[in-house]
């Protein structure tokens, strides 16, 4: 069974920092493109960052660029998204969402359950 | 940077009847298409990509069509547990979502 499991949410100041981690299993990591998705509670989806699949080719949001770091480790089936300079409008359910090719582009399936990240001081 | 918008924000629909949600693209994506459901508390799922073409599993009630900057997506005979929210996707370079269709009970 394909499965992504995120981790890595809490409650963090403005201006802090958080990691995110997607556990992917069930398929071969390495053969795909992977994504990060949000959505602000009760809001619609935004796509943050996604990478190619070998970590060669990534982009960013606009919201995010400068700040947000997407990394992957194919050897542990993991991907990362590092936080910094957190603000109160990045609060939202963060999901991981394997693309559909090995870049950055395509649609995504299957997504993880999300982790909450509230930024709050 | 391509926007996608959505109508109707909300489609209030009766079991059993047919619902038809659009999505617009700011400039034309092609066939680089997909739509989305979301319920309550759970994680979205993947309907139809490349405008059309049914994901795995996915009921043959659910059919997308369009191609450029009109998209539309046909639920024939809404069953109880299509109530939610719609989202379409466009997936150039960089994809961005709609702002979602939200169809509940008439």
């Amino acid at each position: 069974e394909v499965q992504l499991v995120e981790s890595g949410g809490g409650v963090v100041r403005p201006g802090g920092s958080l990691r995110l981690s997607c556990a992917a299993s069930g398929f071969t990591f390495d053969d795909y493109g992977m994504s990060w998705v949000r959505q602000a509670p009760g809001k619609g989806l935004e796509w943050v960052s996604g990478i190619n699949w070998n970590g060669g080719s990534s982009g960013y949001a606009d919201s995010v660029k400068g700040r947000f770091t997407i990394s992957r480790d194919n050897a542990k089936n993991s991907l990362y998204l590092q936080m910094n300079s957190l603000r109160a409008e990045d609060t939202a359910f963060y999901y991981c969402a394997r693309g559909s090719a090995s870049t950055t582009s395509g649609w995504f399936d299957p997504w993880g359950q999300g982790t909450l990240v509230t930024v709050s001081s | 940077e391509i926007v996608m918008t959505q109508s109707p924000a909300t489609l209030s629909v009766s079991p059993g009847e047919r619902a038809t949600l659009s999505c617009r693209a700011s400039q034309s994506v092609r066939s680089n298409l997909a739509w989305y459901q979301q319920k309550p508390g759970q994680a979205p799922r993947l309907l139809i990509y490349d405008a059309s073409t049914r994901a795995t599993g996915i009921p043959a009630r659910f059919s997308g069509s369009g191609s450029g900057t009109e998209f539309t997506l046909t639920i024939s005979s809404l069953q109880s547990e299509d109530f939610a929210v719609y989202y379409c996707q466009h997936y150039g370079n960089w994809p961005s979502f709609g702002p979602g269709t939200k169809v509940d009970i008439k």
